[in-house]
């Protein structure tokens, strides 16, 4: 299985709303991370997590919050955010901490109302 | 902050012909990847070249890279419809754990029938 699996794929929210992405992967890879992606821009790294640990935080707003649950899974938590944040969001995974080749997922259009 | 830069932004050309992008980036890096992304779905990898590695085949692209003047380019030859996309080259800088990917501004390219 290669595949990245993310969901929902169309999330509408809110301002006030509490929701969260999902991300699954079966590759056994150790590294994941979150992407946002505004149109016809490239992808903006967001977090990192190695060995389920999080291990790059690029000051990302409160309002994000992740959380790996375990070695295949990864959250992202919303809350109370802003229009501004209408985006899609792309998850990945890597074999590991260093320079791999990174696998996308499809990932999630989130628009917030 | 973004260090790549892509040029052309936007590509059109024909079924058969020859297509080439280019990428700029400011640090000194571990590795380049490019990547393909179809209209508002997940990034694909295409090739990954080593910075100690000048140019790298696969299939019907062929990736330069030149360190000295830190540039990089995609050659992809008799292009298909199929290739319609936008491509992005993404860099790891030197001295990290090659986690941090760093996205190019991306080329769109357009493959006409």
């Amino acid at each position: 299985d290669t595949e990245v699996t993310q969901t929902p794929k169309h999330l509408v929210m809110g301002m006030t709303n509490k929701k969260s992405l999902k991300c699954e992967q079966h590759m056994g890879h150790r590294a994941m991370y979150w992407y946002k992606q505004k149109a016809k821009k490239p992808p903006e790294l967001m977090f990192v997590y190695s060995y389920e640990k999080l291990s790059i935080n690029e000051s990302v707003p409160s309002r994000f919050s992740p959380e790996c649950p375990n070695s295949s899974l990864l959250n992202l938590h919303l809350h109370a955010l802003q229009p501004e944040d209408s985006a899609l969001y792309l998850c990945a995974s890597s074999p590991g901490w260093k320079a791999y080749e990174q696998y996308f997922g499809p990932g999630t259009r989130l628009t917030v109302t | 902050s973004q260090q790549g830069e892509e040029d052309p932004q936007a590509l059109s050309i024909q079924e058969g012909e020859n297509a080439t992008m280019n990428c700029s980036y400011k640090t000194s890096i571990n590795n380049l990847q490019w990547y393909r992304q179809n209209s508002g779905r997940g990034l694909v990898h295409l090739i990954l070249i080593r910075s100690n590695e000048r140019e790298k085949h696969s299939g019907r692209l062929r990736v330069t890279l030149d360190t000295s003047k830190k540039s990089s380019s995609l050659l992809i030859t008799a292009s298909r419809a199929a290739d319609t996309a936008s491509y992005f080259c993404a860099t790891d800088a030197l001295g990290t754990s090659g986690s941090r990917l760093t996205f190019g501004e991306g080329t769109q390219l357009t493959v006409n029938p």
